[in-house]
């Protein structure tokens, strides 16, 4: 079956310092692939999406670039801000059948950013 | 667009009692799902209905736990009898056919003592 894996962390960093959080799946076919983000006390948002290979989300400073390759969505951010702190989750969902509705989740990431 | 709505916010019971969970998907959305969040275990899918059918349960931990969608705008998760193993988390998400993103609520902090 489908699954994600993720940096567990938690990844401390100062603020303005660059940041990787890497995540690799495995699949059938071919996924979209996803990062959400989840603010303390709150639910998940979806932070950037890719459909295809090569295709690179992004939004709020941070990219990901699929790569089919490496089987790959590696997470960046060229300068955390404090306000970015939060647990970030890798995900999929499938491309093929009766999997095509199942959201695949990492354990998650947390990201903390101190001033 | 008020998103995913779900209630309560938080749910304290003791074992034994019964729970229901409420969600409200976002209007149009055809697919929802039941994820519960765990420290030890993440985000679980438990259940997910496309246009209020159930499609896929086997993520429902034992039968203790049901859920139904008896319309488009509403759906419960009902645990009977409730353990303190159960505390969790309790997402709900909805998603629209056209895209692959789901609109998750901001949960149902349940604590069983």
């Amino acid at each position: 079956g489908n699954s994600v894996t993720q940096m567990e962390g938690p990844v401390t960093l100062s603020e303005e310092a660059f940041l990787t959080i890497n995540c690799t799946y495995t699949a059938t076919g071919y996924p979209s692939l996803f990062w959400y983000v989840q603010y303390p006390g709150e639910g998940l948002q979806l932070l950037l999406k890719a459909t295809k290979a090569d295709d690179k989300g992004s939004n709020k400073g941070f990219e990901a670039t699929y790569r089919k390759e490496t089987t790959s969505f590696h997470l960046e951010k060229g300068s955390v801000q404090v306000s970015d702190s939060a647990v970030y989750f890798c995900a999929l969902t499938g491309n093929s059948g009766g999997s095509n509705y199942k959201l695949t989740f990492g354990k998650g990431t947390l990201l903390t950013v101190n001033p | 667009d008020a998103g995913v709505i779900q209630s309560p916010r938080h749910e304290v019971t003791e074992m034994g009692q019964e729970v229901t969970l409420r969600c409200k998907p976002i209007s149009g959305h055809n697919s929802l799902f039941w994820y519960r969040q765990t420290m030890m275990r993440g985000l679980e899918l438990l259940i997910y209905f496309n246009n209020n059918v159930p499609i896929d349960d086997s993520g429902m931990p034992e039968d203790r736990f049901s859920a139904k969608m008896p319309n488009a705008s509403f759906s419960t998760l009902k645990i009977q009898p409730s353990e303190p193993r159960d505390s969790a988390v309790y997402f709900c998400a909805s998603r629209d056919g056209t895209d692959y993103g789901y609109t998750f609520g901001s949960g149902t902090r349940l604590t069983v003592v």
